[in-house]
């Protein structure tokens, strides 16, 4: 069980753009920042969006996110086929004291 | 480059115990919280457990709360993972990562993870 919920699959042609959501809950996305990371097949997860909008140096604008209330989400515009990859959101958890995670996204650009 | 290099991982009876290493490079190891997040076969990603920058708090994930230990030697730029009473349920790749910032914070860089296989 994740402490963010997120949809298992998502799915899109080149070019089109897609959306993924992430709903937590009042002592995580409703009070701290969401984080997501892009985890492409046999590697480490890699920082994608921080601070609920912020991209790390490198990542391409092609990548957005947003936050309101106790949800948020991930847009890809202009979708690549190198996008295919699990995503995954992440949230600061004041009950756990730490880190909470979605259950991650399986994008797959058919 | 900033490199943060697990070792230690491997195969282990269920019961026993394992010790974990991540070995950082290429930035202030000292001045950064880091944590400890696995990934079973097939599955997504778990918190284990975080450090502060100096060592003094803690704070472990409810499934290995009680069982694992995190700790970190800054003057060797290492942190490290106890883990026992280990379980089958334990199975994963294990990674490290570095935390910036606190509560308001986000992982910026990651190791490339060790497998840790609990079965008899």
């Amino acid at each position: 069980q994740s402490v963010l919920t997120q949809p298992p699959s998502a799915s899109g042609t080149p070019g089109q753009r897609v959306t993924i959501s992430c709903s937590g809950s009042s002592s995580s996305v409703g009070s701290n920042p969401v984080n997501w990371y892009q985890q492409l097949p046999g590697t480490a997860p890699k920082l994608l969006i921080y601070n609920n909008n912020q991209r790390p140096s490198g990542v391409p604008d092609r990548f957005s996110g947003s936050k309101s209330g106790t949800s948020a989400s991930l847009a890809i515009s202009g979708l690549q086929s190198e996008d295919e990859a699990d995503y995954y959101c992440a949230s600061w958890d004041d009950t756990l004291s730490g880190p909470g995670f979605g259950g991650g996204t399986k994008l797959t650009v058919l | 480059q900033v490199q943060l290099v697990e070792s230690g991982g491997g195969v282990v009876q269920p019961g026993r115990s394992l010790r974990l290493s991540c070995a950082a490079s290429g930035f202030t190891f000292s001045r950064y919280g880091m944590h400890w997040v696995r990934q079973a076969p097939g599955k997504g990603l778990e918190w284990v457990a975080l450090i502060s920058y100096d060592g003094s708090y803690k704070y472990y994930g409810d499934s290995v709360r009680g069982r694992f230990s995190i700790s970190r030697d800054n003057s060797k730029n290492t942190l490290y993972l106890q883990m026992s009473s280990l379980r089958t349920e334990d199975t994963a790749v294990y990674y490290c990562a570095s935390w910036d910032g606190h509560n308001d914070g986000y992982y910026d860089q990651w190791g490339q993870g060790t497998l840790v296989t609990v079965s008899s």
